[in-house]
């Protein structure tokens, strides 16, 4: 089975400052097998990113992923205050199963 | 508007059943895969089951095989999740989200879960 480690597991920031949150796999990941999610209080997670690099629909550009084999990225490029959330990373594994990295706190500095 | 309404949480004690239902509207329910998502209450997100969109392949995570149970209703466009032996540690907000293809893997591409509903939260405790 893959884990899915994310890190840091909080990043303080200010708005307009450059988010760089990491996923890392246990195992190489298929680029096309992973998304991210963004998750605010007492709200359903919201789909962002999927193969590892395509944006979901209506997800302002300021938001990329990048990464491949064991290691994936998610970058806010400035920082709004509404992208003050949880951040998760999922990847589709086999049997199949779909895998929640732990989740990364993007919180205002 | 595409919508997804969960329902059927609620308190009930170790070693009991739950069955979870989850009504989609504004979509073609059976063109795509769904999958159940908890969260226990402070905790990350915990992939719990998927269903493709004829029904016809299921899948579920280590935690939750052989208690539970997805199925669906397209006729009816609803998902259910029936959960038997029921323990503590699945006392969480439980989501269900639409995939955006009608099987996990479509063309060799995993396209993530694009729309949830607002969770429906189960307690399990005595």
């Amino acid at each position: 089975e893959i884990v899915l480690t994310q890190s840091p597991g909080t990043l303080s920031l200010s708005p307009g400052e450059r988010a760089t949150l990491s996923c890392r796999a246990s195992q190489s990941v298929s680029s096309s097998y992973l998304a991210w999610y963004q998750q605010k209080p007492g709200q359903a997670p919201r789909l962002l990113i999927y193969g590892a690099s395509s944006r979901a629909t209506g997800i302002p550009d300021r938001f990329s992923g990048s990464g491949s084999g064991t290691d994936f990225t998610l970058t806010i490029s400035r920082l709004e205050p509404e992208d003050f959330a949880v951040y998760y990373c999922q990847q589709y594994g086999s049997s199949p199963t779909l895998t929640f990295g732990g989740g990364t706190k993007v919180e205002i500095k | 508007e595409v919508q997804l309404l969960e329902s059927g949480g609620g308190l009930v004690q170790p070693g009991g059943s739950l069955r979870l239902s989850c009504a989609a509207s504004g979509f073609t329910f059976s063109s795509y895969a769904m999958s159940w998502v908890r969260q226990a209450p402070g905790k990350g997100l915990e992939w719990v089951s998927a269903i493709s969109g004829s029904g016809g392949s299921t899948y579920y995570a280590d935690s939750v095989k052989g208690r539970f149970t997805i199925s669906r209703d397209n006729s009816k466009n609803t998902l259910y999740l029936q959960m038997n032996s029921l323990r503590a540690e699945d006392t969480a907000v439980y989501y269900c989200a639409k995939d955006q293809a009608v099987v996990l893997l479509w063309f060799g591409e995993f396209y993530g879960m694009d729309v949830w509903g607002q969770g429906t939260t189960v307690t399990v405790s005595s």
